[in-house]
C-alpha cells in the first residue's frame, strides 16, 4: 500500500532557487495539506486543499504556492528558496468526515543555503 | 485563541517505566483531541483519538481521557517498550474546522 508519496526525500538549494515538491495519495482522498515540522515549533499548516479544485492558505502560506493537479496530486512549490525555508515538509491526506485521521508521507528534508 | 500545549521533552526512561505525557488545549466549542506519533525517518500516524467529552482512546497500549473540565488529553503507558521511542505530538481539530492543530512534538527515548 502506497499511501501517500513525496518526493523528492532529500533537496538542498541555494538561496533564489526555485523547486517544486511533489505529493500524491492513492486513497481517493478529497483532502490534501502541506506542513512544514521545525525543532520545537511542531507542525505548521502551509496550505490545504478541502476538495479537488479548491485550495486555501494555512498558518504560515508566505513564500509557498500549491497546485492541486487532480483529487491525487497537491504540489508545492518555493518560487524563491530562504534560508528560513530550511525545514521537513510533509504532504498529507484524509478522507470525508471531520474526524477522519490524517495520513502522513514520509517527508522531503530541504536545506536552503 | 485556540492551541494545544503539551509537556516539554526530551524524555528519557527505562523499558517497562510508565509514561505520561502531559497535553492541555485552549479552544471554543467542542474540538476533537487526537495524539500522533513520528517513528524515526517517517511521517506521522494516527495513535489514538477521542470526540467528545470523556471519551477514552487507545491504541497500542496508550491511553488518554479527554478531560473538559480540565481541558486536557494527557497520554500513559503504564511499560514502555524500546519500539515506543518515537516523537509524540498532540492535536486538536477546532469544532468549526477540520484543519489539525499540533503541538510541539515530545521526544521519548525508551531504553534497555
Amino acid at each position: 500500500n502506497a499511501g501517500v508519496t513525496q518526493t523528492p526525500k532529500f533537496q538542498v538549494l541555494k538561496t533564489g532557487q526555485s523547486m517544486t515538491l511533489q505529493c500524491a495519495q492513492d486513497m481517493n482522498h478529497n483532502s490534501m495539506y502541506w506542513y512544514r515540522q521545525d525543532p520545537g515549533m511542531g507542525l505548521r499548516l502551509i496550505y490545504y486543499s478541502a476538495s479537488e479544485g479548491t485550495t486555501d492558505k494555512g498558518e504560515v502560506p508566505n513564500g509557498y504556492n500549491v497546485s492541486r493537479l487532480n483529487k491525487r496530486e497537491f504540489s508545492l512549490r518555493l518560487e524563491s528558496a530562504a534560508p528560513s525555508q530550511t525545514s521537513v515538509y510533509f504532504c498529507a491526506s484524509s478522507g470525508r468526515g471531520r474526524n477522519s485521521p490524517l495520513h502522513f508521507g514520509n517527508g522531503t528534508r530541504l536545506t536552503v543555503t | 485563541g485556540n492551541s494545544v500545549t503539551q509537556m516539554e521533552g526530551p524524555v528519557t526512561l527505562s523499558e517497562e517505566a510508565f509514561l505520561t505525557i502531559n497535553c492541555t488545549y485552549t479552544a471554543t466549542g467542542y474540538p476533537s483531541l487526537f495524539w500522533y506519533v513520528q517513528y524515526p525517518g517517517e511521517g506521522l500516524q494516527l495513535l489514538l483519538k477521542a470526540t467528545k467529552a470523556d471519551d477514552k482512546g487507545s491504541n497500542k497500549g496508550f491511553e488518554a481521557t479527554y478531560r473538559k473540565e480540565t481541558t486536557s488529553f494527557h497520554l500513559e503507558k503504564g511499560s514502555v517498550q524500546v519500539s515506543d521511542s518515537a516523537v509524540y505530538f498532540c492535536a486538536l481539530l477546532y469544532s468549526n474546522d477540520y484543519k489539525l492543530s499540533f503541538g510541539a512534538g515530545t521526544t521519548v527515548t525508551v531504553r534497555a
